[in-house]
């Protein structure tokens, strides 16, 4: 069965450095999306992106994140200078039509230090 | 926009009925309901989703009330691992901006 796929599955990273997050959406969907969730507390909405653009972008997505689709296959996550607030699971999901029924990844876990 | 509202968490025994329950009495028209559950921090996992129609999948069936005000989920045979967070979200069908609520832990006992 096709899946996301997201890497890496945890990354530590410094206070002030970029980050950037991994996913292979699967491979006939067009829409893509990142949400986050901080341990402990609820999933979150960041981004949409179709046909090379953001759809669609929470409160939370400010200029430290962007999102870019480099090639046919990947969907990334910049984090420009990250804050320990960062530290999160970021999970990628995809679908192939315009509604609420995601296939998310399995997420990775980025910890600010 | 007021959002779903579930308890916060549920036993159910192996092989029963699990019904999680959901009350989204502010539901509009053109709003589905969709069920999502997450194991353990994994990624969310779709289940079900519907409009006012009953619906059943391999996964779940999905009760509607004839206002819309409410819904069950029903797995009708609980293993250990359904055990997970269970969220019921309203959504627009044209926009996939999913908001999660706390959900309802739902914990299946052997």
């Amino acid at each position: 069965e096709p899946e996301v796929t997201q890497t890496p599955s945890h990354q530590v990273t410094q206070m002030g450095q970029e980050v950037i997050l991994r996913c292979v959406p699967i491979s006939n969907h067009l829409y893509f999306y990142w949400y986050r969730q901080i341990l402990g507390q609820k999933v979150e909405f960041l981004v949409s992106f179709y046909n090379n653009e953001i759809s669609e972008k929470s409160e939370i997505f400010d200029d430290q994140f962007s999102v870019e689709r480099p090639d046919g296959s990947n969907f990334t996550l910049k984090i420009r200078s990250t804050k320990l607030e960062d530290s999160a699971m970021y999970f990628c999901a995809s679908n192939r039509v315009y509604t609420g029924e995601l296939f998310f990844g399995e997420g990775s876990r980025l910890t600010v230090l | 926009d007021a959002k779903t509202t579930q308890p916060t968490s549920m036993d159910c025994a192996e092989g029963r009925a699990a019904n999680l329950p959901c009350n989204h009495s502010t539901i509009s028209g053109n709003e589905y309901v969709y069920w999502y559950r997450q194991i353990h921090s994994q990624g969310p996992q779709y289940i079900i989703h519907g409009l006012k129609n009953n619906e059943t999948n391999e996964m779940a069936s999905l009760i509607i009330t004839e206002d819309r005000k409410s819904s069950t989920l029903i797995l009708p045979h609980a293993t250990l691992r359904d055990t997970a967070v269970y969220y019921c979200i309203k959504s627009e069908t044209s926009g996939s901006r999913l908001t999660f609520g706390e959900g309802t832990q739902l914990t299946v006992n052997p």
